[in-house]
């Protein structure tokens, strides 16, 4: 089975760009976090979906910040507009049913805004 | 204080030495643990599941103590290729809160 798939594997754009991440969970899976990670503040979750429903975006920034997930496979992360201080790895995660809770990663976008 | 707090290391392990290290949590409420491996610019891994008092798989042991509020993870007969960040990981509800992970570097 294929894993977490996420898209664009890198990005870099201008500041005041949008800037849209994409995301297809393991098939199955019922909930898909968004996480972003840097040096200065590790790996934070930004907001999570459970059966395509935002449950929790405590974690995302600022209002330049907005995510969807318009069916079970398929989830967007959007900045915008973008600024440097956004410049970081975003993952995207899934887990199961089941009382599994065990989340399993994308391979991340490296976004770097100029 | 951090809700997850880790030992940042580096741990320095002679390949085929143990190596031990601890992650302290702050909610007593937390219901499940785990250990992520990551290694440089990759995705986390689930490395183990923690749901009782510990669990073993091959190598590693995880060990947890509800009642001091620690996991930790040891790794026996270390590898090269163990080289990497361990994240202590804790669910409360259905939300999993990272620790800043553990640098381990096993050397020839």
């Amino acid at each position: 089975d294929a894993g977490v798939i996420q898209s664009p594997r890198h990005e870099v754009t201008e500041m005041g760009q949008e800037v849209t991440l994409r995301c297809k969970p393991i098939s199955g899976h019922n909930s898909l976090f968004w996480y972003r990670q840097t040096m200065m503040r590790g790996l934070e979750l930004l907001i999570y979906f459970n059966n395509n429903v935002p449950i929790d975006d405590s974690g995302m920034p600022e209002d330049r910040f907005s995510a969807k997930m318009p069916n079970a496979s398929f989830s967007t992360l959007k900045i915008q507009p973008s600024e440097p201080r956004d410049s970081a790895v975003y993952f995207c995660a899934s887990s199961g049913t089941g009382g599994r809770l065990e989340q399993y990663f994308g391979p991340g976008t490296r976004l770097t805004v100029t | 204080r951090k809700e997850v707090e880790q030992d940042p290391g580096p741990f320095n392990v002679p390949e085929g030495a143990t190596v031990a290290f601890n992650c302290t949590y702050s909610n007593s409420a937390s219901q499940s643990f785990f250990w992520y491996r990551q290694d440089c610019r990759k995705e986390p891994k689930l490395l183990m599941s923690v749901y009782s008092s510990g669990n073993e798989d091959g190598r590693f042991t995880a060990q947890l103590n509800r009642a001091s509020q620690y996991i930790s993870l040891l790794i026996r007969d270390s590898k090269l290729s163990d080289s990497a960040t361990y994240l202590c990981v804790v669910n409360v509800g259905n939300k999993l809160t990272f620790g800043g992970g553990t640098r381990v570097l096993v050397k020839p």
